[in-house]
């Protein structure tokens, strides 16, 4: 499958920003997703990108595509303690519903 | 919105035994469903790809008579993991297509004791 990979671990004070960085292989048109796991629930989908864009914002998110470095990259602005949790970066190929997921970022917003 | 729900949520069985879950798309209809499994401070694994009406295609390494996939329905996909051991205590999550996304269902949490 892809290889789709994130940084394990990241940790802000609450009200800085919090940039969550994915890197993934496919170089075809591609869809990629940031889904947000808490303890004990499943996933939650908070958005997700096209590749022929470069940019999607979303309220505190913001979405950064560099498709030439494969870079994606998730920015949540005015970090509250309710965000901590582990952060997904997927990507599912265009003509395929099968997802490949990084590691995911755990994510500590301390007070 | 589109949602997709998973039954049960937490399960515990004891070892040798089959335990079933369910994934259902709610108000749409879905030809392929995905079933995931997530070890503890792992990421999620594909496991196998549900085809409704027909067999479904396992990823490789995992087990298909152990871990029986039915579609039979456009709403419904079941994973029965047979005679469970300790080593399949893990997170199970399905996936479901509906229009230009994939929605996941909540999750079950399988326990071998």
């Amino acid at each position: 499958g892809e290889d789709v990979e994130q940084s394990l671990f990241l940790s802000v004070r609450e009200g800085d920003s919090s940039v969550i960085n994915c890197t993934y292989t496919d170089s075809s048109s591609t869809y990629l997703y940031w889904y947000k796991q808490e303890p004990g629930a499943g996933l939650q989908l908070l958005t997700y990108i096209f590749s022929n864009m470069d940019m999607k914002q979303d309220q505190r998110l913001t979405v950064l595509l560099n498709k030439k470095d494969k870079h994606l990259s998730l920015r949540i602005a005015d970090t509250q303690t309710g965000d901590s949790a582990i952060y997904f970066c997927a990507e599912r190929p265009y003509n395929f519903n099968k997802f490949y997921f990084g590691s995911g970022t755990k994510l500590n917003v301390k007070p | 919105g589109a949602v997709v729900s998973q039954h049960p949520s937490w399960v515990i069985c004891k070892s040798g035994t089959s335990v079933k879950i369910e994934c259902r798309s709610l108000d749409f209809q879905a030809t392929t469903m995905f079933w995931y499994r997530q070890f503890p401070k792992q990421s999620l694994m594909l496991m196998a790809t549900s085809n409704e009406g027909s067999k479904a295609t396992y990823e490789q390494g995992v087990e298909k008579d152990k871990f029986l996939i039915n579609h039979a329905s456009l709403t419904l996909s079941t994973l029965t993991v047979t005679s469970a051991h300790p080593e399949d205590s893990s997170f199970y999550i399905c996936s479901a297509s509906g229009g230009n996304t994939i929605y996941f269902g909540e999750g079950s949490w399988l326990t071998v004791v």
